[in-house]
């Protein structure tokens, strides 16, 4: 299986500052095809999670372009560039590459 | 606009059993490839299973910790798609979604059924 880490497991930031999440996959996630498979999701509290990110680095429709994903290989790293409240949720990376699909633990965005 | 309902969710005792239901609309549920994943009480995201389209094969895979006690099906007459699961241990308990995270249109989460497997 592949294993996804995540870091850091939680992260405060000042509204207006940057932010940074790290992903670690333990394979890579470069598809033959040349797509990386790596996504990342937001899950509010008390929702379900919403896609941010796809295939590395496509941000999905109506998500704000303070949001990026970058990386490749088994490096990957999803920025904010000016942090707002709503941005407060449990961040997650996934892989698609294979099955069993597995996620990252989640890292937990507070505001200051 | 995409929505996935899942309903379905109860309290089960151990051994027991039970089937949750997802109604898909807003895109073609014939093409997609649809996923269950779960969540217990203040965990992170667990994987579950996820079955392909009819064209691809309706062919199914399934994580270690479900395999052989639970079933994805669909029928795409009713754009709807179903996990029998059978034998439920108290680790099943959890927050159960389907959701569009391979293929197309990806991404999308229904709102979640919760199953408490308790005795």
């Amino acid at each position: 299986d592949i294993v996804m880490t995540q870091s850091p497991l939680s992260l405060t930031v000042t509204p207006g500052e940057p932010a940074s999440i790290s992903c670690r996959s333990s394979q890579n996630l470069l598809h033959s095809n040349g797509y990386k498979y790596l996504d990342w999701y937001l899950q509010k509290p008390g929702q379900s999670p919403q896609i941010l990110i796809s295939l590395g680095s496509n941000r999905a429709s109506g998500v704000p372009d303070r949001f990026s994903g970058s990386g490749s290989g088994t490096d990957f790293t999803l920025k904010i560039s000016r942090v707002e409240a709503e941005d407060v949720g449990i961040y997650y990376c996934m892989q698609a590459l294979q099955t069993p699909i597995t996620f990252g633990q989640g890292t937990r965005l507070e505001i200051k | 606009e995409v929505q996935l309902v899942e309903s379905g969710g109860d309290l089960v005792k151990p051994g027991g059993s039970l089937r949750l239901s997802c109604a898909a609309s807003g895109f073609t549920f014939i093409n997609a490839w649809m996923s269950w994943v779960r969540q217990a009480p203040g965990k992170g995201l667990e994987w579950i299973g996820r079955i392909k389209s009819k064209t691809d094969g309706e062919t199914t895979d399934y994580a270690a910790p479900v395999k052989g006690r639970f079933t994805i099906s669909r029928d795409d007459s009713k754009n709807t798609l179903y996990l029998q699961m059978n034998s439920l241990k108290i680790e099943d308990t959890a927050v159960y979604y389907c959701s569009t995270i391979l293929g197309l249109p990806r991404g999308y989460w229904g709102q979640g059924t919760l199953v408490t497997v308790s005795s």
